[in-house]
């Protein structure tokens, strides 16, 4: 079983919908939740960061954490065609440094 | 600007053949990161580095050295290079190595083994 399992899509929406995005993990040890943004032919880079259970929110974006459950999300409301990208989820361990594991990423196109 | 740099961006090479990849950061980051990236199996740590002369192996470092001489740069060196080591690969820099300190990405470099 995967450290951190999530589905890889591709989801298509329309322009304007709200996305929601989904890792599970199954370590209780990982503390520390990102999502990262992929576009294509470039390097990940930082989205979301949060370490505690709950909502947290940034212009159009929210991340949601729920440890009980190992579940974490992000939600992208009025989505925009320069959304479309690949969505990482990232996690670490309290006490493992930096060492980030990730998550397969999810494909996501906004169409017009 | 504060970035990560990689060269080369594409490289096509054959079985056997040693090659390096290199890694340069401006920002000063005692923590640097290799990672690949597959298809169905996401990104995967390789070798990072805590600061100079401070190495250690990630999750899949058959294949695959390292060296940090100088806090900058980190460059991946394979000395044989095989097929399935056909990937995507990043680097990746923090300020710090603790635990929350966010990782920069470079632009990655797409390396093809025939």
């Amino acid at each position: 079983q995967k450290e951190v399992e999530q589905d890889p899509g591709p989801l298509s929406v329309p322009e304007g919908a709200i996305v929601s995005l989904n890792c599970t993990y199954s370590n209780s040890a990982f503390q520390y939740f990102m999502w990262y943004r992929q576009y294509s032919r470039k390097g990940p880079e930082l989205l979301m960061y949060t370490y505690s259970s709950g909502n947290k929110e940034d212009g159009r974006f929210t991340a949601q954490v729920d440890k009980s459950s190992k579940y974490i999300s992000l939600f992208i409301r009025d989505s925009q065609p320069s959304d479309s990208a690949t969505y990482l989820c990232a996690i670490k361990r309290t006490g493992g440094g930096n060492k980030l594991t990730f998550g397969t990423g999810t494909q996501l196109k906004v169409e017009l | 600007e504060a970035q990560v740099t990689q060269n080369p961006r594409y490289l096509i090479t054959v079985t056997g053949k040693k090659l390096t990849v290199t890694c340069s950061q401006n920002m000063n980051h005692e923590y640097m990161s290799w990672y690949r990236q597959d298809p169905g199996l996401g990104l995967r740590q390789i070798y990072y580095s805590m600061n100079v002369e401070v190495t250690d192996k990630g999750d899949v470092p058959e294949g695959y050295k390292v060296s940090r001489k100088e806090k900058r740069n980190f460059p991946l060196i394979l000395e044989s290079p095989s097929p399935n080591q056909t990937s995507l690969y990043f680097c990746a820099s923090a300020r710090l190595a603790g635990s929350t300190d966010t990782q920069y990405f470079g632009p990655g470099t797409r390396l093809t083994v025939l």
